[in-house]
């Protein structure tokens, strides 16, 4: 069965480093997203992203936060310079087109820890 | 703003007891709802999800859940648990026309022998 995957699984970052967080979403979808989980809080919406562009991204998703679909199948999540309270869980999404609502495939997340 | 309240950040069932995980959501329009599934060391798995067709409405691993509008809540249940049911819960929320998904704080789920 077709899964989104995301690399790498751990990363452990200097604060003020760049990162790069890396998704293949599901190769006929078309709709992706980025969400991420504080330990011990909830699963948040950052982006969503379609057609090249930001379709929405939430109030966390501030200017040290980018993504780019570079090439057919990756989808990445850059923290330009991350902060001590950018460790968290992130997770890639991937649906196929229709309206919304439709499921969203989530990947196994990347586990961001910023020192 | 859309919200979910999971009651039980833990809950523990013995193995073959019924298994049921409570979620309120806050709209006055009904949205659709999912529960998602996280395995350790996995990515979130949808279990089911609600899109105004039918109230009840089946998942995968035997588990499924009532839409009741009168009370807001999609609670999750299984009538007999199994070992391999132990996971974290995740209750979210989407409002008709929104692509993001609004989750609850999870409720991890622990079986015992």
């Amino acid at each position: 069965e077709p899964e989104v995957t995301q690399t790498p699984s751990h990363q452990v970052t200097q604060m003020g480093q760049e990162v790069i967080l890396r998704c293949v979403p599901i190769s006929n979808h078309l709709y992706f997203y980025w969400y991420r989980q504080i330990l011990g809080q909830k699963v948040e919406f950052l982006v969503s992203f379609y057609n090249n562009e930001i379709s929405e991204k939430s109030e966390i998703f501030d200017d040290q936060f980018s993504v780019e679909r570079p090439d057919g199948s990756n989808f990445t999540l850059k923290i330009r310079s991350t902060k001590l309270e950018d460790s968290a869980m992130y997770f890639c999404a991937s649906r196929e087109i229709g309206l919304p609502g439709e499921t969203q495939y989530f990947g196994p997340g990347t586990r961001l820890l910023v020192l | 703003a859309q919200s979910v309240t999971q009651l039980g950040s833990h809950v523990s069932v013995s193995e073959g007891a019924l298994v049921l995980l409570r979620c309120n959501y806050s709209s006055s329009v009904p949205p659709y709802l999912f529960w998602y599934v996280q395995y350790p060391n996995q990515g979130l798995q949808l279990l089911l999800k609600y899109t105004s067709a039918a109230t009840l409405v089946k998942g995968i691993n035997g588990f499924e859940a009532e839409f009741k509008k009168s009370e807001t809540s999609f609670h999750l249940t299984k009538p007999s648990a199994h070992m391999s049911d132990a996971a974290e819960y995740f209750c979210a929320v989407s409002d008709f026309g929104d692509d993001k998904i609004i989750f609850g704080k999870g409720t991890r789920l622990h079986i015992l022998p």
